[in-house]
């Protein structure tokens, strides 16, 4: 089972603030790293699926980098907004089973 | 809209009891993924099924869980005898290889 680490646990930020958060992987036998937003009370949704080094997707405000060789990603949130309050968590996979495994999340709390 | 049903909602047991939580995918999805929420270990992976064959069940306690897809259409989870350590919110989620995954509502299962 792959370890997928995320930091911080939390993050308190006030509303206009640029945040962003990391995980961290094996890079060994790498196939994919998932990011997923959970609001509370409701159920995971996906954010980004990325599988290649120097990756970088964006999705309105937020963004996410990969970089597969020494096994970390980051996800930015550019000037956050409270309905932007939610955990944040990343997957990742690798090419021997595809099972996907979380790291335990970062939850985000924005402010007015 | 497509998406993944979870059933029960809730569910209140007693200790000792058999419980069964079933899912069924979104059609046309050939991943499902059973993850347990617990406060410590975030989501647990407890089952991963690709085309209805499990694959990695490593995660799930062999004595009293089993994780089963009678057909495309249904995967199953069942405790028996349940203990009031299984008490979590259970997740099941679906989707294509190496794609995102759309996860159900859950099933909180709280055992007396």
């Amino acid at each position: 089972i792959l370890n997928v680490e995320q930091s911080p646990q939390s993050l308190h930020v006030q509303e206009g603030d640029s945040t962003n958060f990391t995980c961290s992987f094996p890079s060994s036998n790498f196939y994919a790293l998932h990011w997923y937003r959970w609001e509370t009370a409701k159920s995971p949704e996906a954010l980004f699926v990325m599988t290649l080094n120097g990756d970088e997707k964006k999705k309105g405000r937020i963004s996410a980098t990969l970089n597969t060789k020494e096994g970390y990603s980051y996800l930015y949130i550019k000037g956050s907004q409270p309905e932007d309050s939610a955990t944040y968590l990343c997957a990742s996979n690798s090419n021997s089973g595809y099972a996907l495994n979380f790291g335990k999340g970062t939850s985000l709390l924005v402010t007015p | 809209d497509a998406r993944v049903t979870q059933t029960p909602r809730d569910k209140v047991t007693e200790m000792g009891q058999e419980v069964t939580m079933r899912c069924q995918p979104i059609l046309g999805h050939n991943t499902v993924f059973w993850y347990r929420q617990t406060m410590m270990q975030g989501l647990e992976l407890l089952a991963y099924f690709r085309n209805r064959a499990p694959l990695d069940d490593s995660g799930m306690p062999k004595d009293r869980f089993s994780a089963e897809m009678p057909d495309a259409t249904l995967a199953t989870l069942k405790i028996q005898p349940s203990e009031p350590r299984d008490s979590a919110v259970y997740f099941c989620a679906s989707g294509l290889v190496q794609g995102e995954l759309f996860f159900g509502e859950g099933s909180r299962l709280t055992v007396l």
